[in-house]
């Protein structure tokens, strides 16, 4: 069966510093990768996604960046994170090469910036 | 571009009440329908989901129709109990081949 994987699950870091969250699958080949943001009482934000290793497409210009090393590992930079960067990060999944199937969401990465 | 729009939260209702979380959509085409749950400090879940009108999707006592005519996919539940407390959100499959796109969610209280 498929699982996929965020650490940290909480952090905190200061303005300024640098961020890297990682988020790997296991168990599928090939998968589509997403990065959400929930800021808190709010909606999902749709930040990257990605089809294959190397290939991004940003939703939302801002301070973060993604990458795709392997196949089945996605992950979120910032240089330099500013107090708005703040919230709740969700990885997730979908299989094959068509975007209407179903996502599977990780358990997600508590951010706090102070 | 497809939209979702999902009635305002907070829901609060009392252990074995009727649920109906409404959804309606916009959308080129014949969009596959979702709902994620997500419960406190949780990653998000697939609750059900229908691929073609008229598709009734069900899943935990749950269940939503998805209604071609109305463009709706609203979430009901016969008798609600205490952890089913969390937020629902509605979702579409995107324009073309684009990632699902997601209702803003409603909060649901069910207190005993």
């Amino acid at each position: 069966s498929q699982t996929i994987h965020q650490w940290p699950a909480t952090l905190v870091q200061p303005v300024g510093s640098p961020l890297s969250l990682e988020c790997t699958v296991e168990g599928t080949s090939n998968p589509n990768l997403y990065w959400y943001r929930q800021a808190a009482g709010r909606g999902l934000q749709l930040l990257f996604y990605s089809v294959g290793i190397g290939q991004i497409s940003s939703e939302v210009p801002q301070n973060l960046s993604a990458s795709r090393p392997q196949d089945r590992q996605f992950i979120l930079s910032s240089k330099k994170l500013l107090l708005s960067d703040s919230g709740f990060y969700l990885c997730a999944w979908s299989t094959g090469t068509d975007f209407s199937y179903e996502q599977y969401f990780g358990p997600g990465t508590r951010l706090t910036v102070t | 571009g497809n939209s979702v729009t999902q009635m305002e939260g907070p829901v609060t209702l009392s252990e074995e009440a009727f649920l109906t979380i409404n959804c309606t959509y916009t959308a080129t085409g014949y969009p596959s329908l979702f709902w994620y749950v997500q419960y406190p400090g949780e990653g998000l879940q697939l609750l059900l989901k229908a691929t073609k009108a008229d598709d009734k999707g069900s899943n935990k006592g749950f269940e939503a129709t998805y209604r071609k005519e109305t463009t709706s996919f609203h979430l009901e539940k016969g008798s609600v109990q205490v952890s089913d407390s969390a937020v629902y959100f509605c979702a579409l499959s995107g324009p073309g081949n684009t990632p699902l796109v997601f209702g803003k969610g409603t909060r649901l209280s069910v207190i005993a």
